[in-house]
């Protein structure tokens, strides 16, 4: 079973549009990640979650909105998407203090147009 | 803040070859230190990790040591193959700030046979 999955794998969209991404672990951790990949490869972090609360809230516009119903789950919501949101999202969940490293999902690869 | 820096890319190299990929840190404290891979068109895997100074981390051929003089973190192939071509990040996990994982640039890595 994969650990840490994100749907869309792929999200093709226009200008202005509302859209969301949604991840799930099974892996009983409970600290979240979202984080983006730009097109030169850059990663970086946009939010973290620990067991349902904001713990990290990067310097992100605010048409960005996570949510995490429980402590398995941690969506993604952007609201009025710019040609400049286009890149890849990952989702990451690790268990507390992070020492081990993070398990990440496969990616979902927004395309704004 | 907490930062990490690591060798542009592209390196291209031939089957067989020596490879280092050089990494150094800016941290408060004693961070633990990764290297995670990416192939083309998937998510990120963590390669290998050390969680003190002098620790060795290694996996699948790949090693490095954590050198709190230098500050460093270099990843070290003996004989590289083409399925190792890849993108590899450095990266490390503070004490503050919720754990989160800090990324270098990425090093793109060409093996041609």
């Amino acid at each position: 079973d994969t650990a840490v999955s994100q749907t869309p794998k792929y999200l093709v969209t226009q200008m202005g549009n509302d859209k969301s991404i949604k991840c799930e672990q099974n892996l009983g951790h409970d600290t979240m990640y979202w984080y983006k990949q730009d097109s030169k490869k850059f990663l970086k972090i946009m939010f973290s979650y620990n067991n349902k609360e904001l713990i990290i809230n990067e310097t992100v516009p605010n048409r960005f909105s996570p949510k995490s119903p429980d402590k398995a789950h941690l969506n993604l919501h952007i609201n009025s998407l710019e040609l400049g949101d286009s890149a890849v999202y990952f989702c990451a969940s690790s268990p507390p203090g992070g020492i081990n490293g993070y398990t990440f999902g496969s990616g979902t690869r927004l395309t704004v147009v | 803040g907490d930062s990490v820096t690591q060798m542009e890319g592209p390196v291209t190299l031939s089957e067989e070859a020596f490879l280092t990929i050089n990494c150094t840190y800016t941290a408060t404290g004693y961070p633990s230190l990764f290297w995670y891979v990416q192939y083309p068109g998937e998510g990120l895997q963590l390669l290998l990790k050390a969680t003190k100074a002098d620790d060795k981390g290694s996996n699948k051929g790949f090693e490095a040591t954590y050198r709190k003089e230098t500050t460093s973190f270099h990843l070290e192939k003996g004989s590289v193959q083409v399925s190792d071509s890849a993108v590899y990040f450095c990266a490390l996990s503070g004490e503050v700030y919720g754990n989160k994982l800090v990324f270098g640039a990425g090093t793109i890595l060409r093996v041609k046979s």
